[in-house]
């Protein structure tokens, strides 16, 4: 059965990086197949897709946040990975991992099928 | 850049009552590209439906997802207690982009 699993700090300091790690088990991680990808959820409010990377390292961002991130991928670990740089208070929230699959029907199309149960990171 | 907007914010009903959630996007957007998730209080949020009407493994089939163009739905049938939760709907778009609605609350009347 798939799992996913996030670490990392759970308090990060204004302007510094936010780094985490999402552990993938059950399944190799480059299955060419999915993406694996990061939402947050700040407190009290609604899902934010960060990013999404492929097995081959392929990334796609959301435009709001490109300019401050970087996901990569370590299939030899079977893990991929987040770094949030220049952070504020805005970022604190729950970070999640999740694997996108896919389906087709004139083209393909994605959503995210199987989630980490998420690890809260505060910047303050 | 498409844009979900969701009603009503919070739907208050009874168990067994019938749930009908509201996805509007903000121009047409493939049927196919229209997912659906539960999150209940400090869990992730969980696949309920792709593809705007396939159930997802071992949802059950109280839940249904339909609609086109820029109206899309989300309906449980006879409403069970573990069913009241949070509700969105998410967008797949072009260059691998994902939007998430704001989120409907059905919680107990």
């Amino acid at each position: 059965q798939l799992q996913l699993q996030e670490s990392g700090p759970g308090l990060v300091k204004p302007s510094e990086t936010l780094s985490l790690t999402c552990t993938v088990s059950g399944d190799s991680i480059s299955s060419s197949s999915y993406y694996w990808g990061w939402i947050r959820q700040p407190p009290g409010k609604g899902l934010e897709w960060i990013g999404s990377i492929s097995y081959s390292g392929s990334t796609y961002y959301n435009p709001s946040l490109k300019a401050r991130v970087t996901i990569f991928v370590d299939t030899s670990k079977n893990q991929f990975s987040l770094k949030l740089r220049s952070v504020t208070a805005a970022d604190t929230a729950v970070y999640y991992c999740a694997r996108s699959d896919s389906s087709w029907h004139l083209d393909y199309y994605y959503y995210m099928d199987v989630w980490g149960k998420g690890t809260t990171v505060t910047v303050s | 850049e498409i844009v979900l907007t969701q009603s009503p914010g919070t739907l208050s009903l009874s168990p067994g009552e019938r749930a009908t959630l509201s996805c509007r996007a903000s121009q047409n957007i493939r049927s196919n590209f229209l997912a659906w998730y539960q999150q209940k209080p400090g869990q992730a949020p969980r696949l309920l439906i792709y593809g705007a009407s396939i159930r997802a493994t071992g949802i059950p089939d109280r839940f249904s997802g339909s609609g086109s163009g820029t109206d899309f739905s989300l309906t449980i049938n006879r409403l069970e207690p573990e069913d009241f939760a949070l509700y969105y709907c998410q967008h797949y778009g072009t260059s691998h982009l994902f939007t998430f609605g704001p989120g409907t609350k059905v919680d107990i009347k």
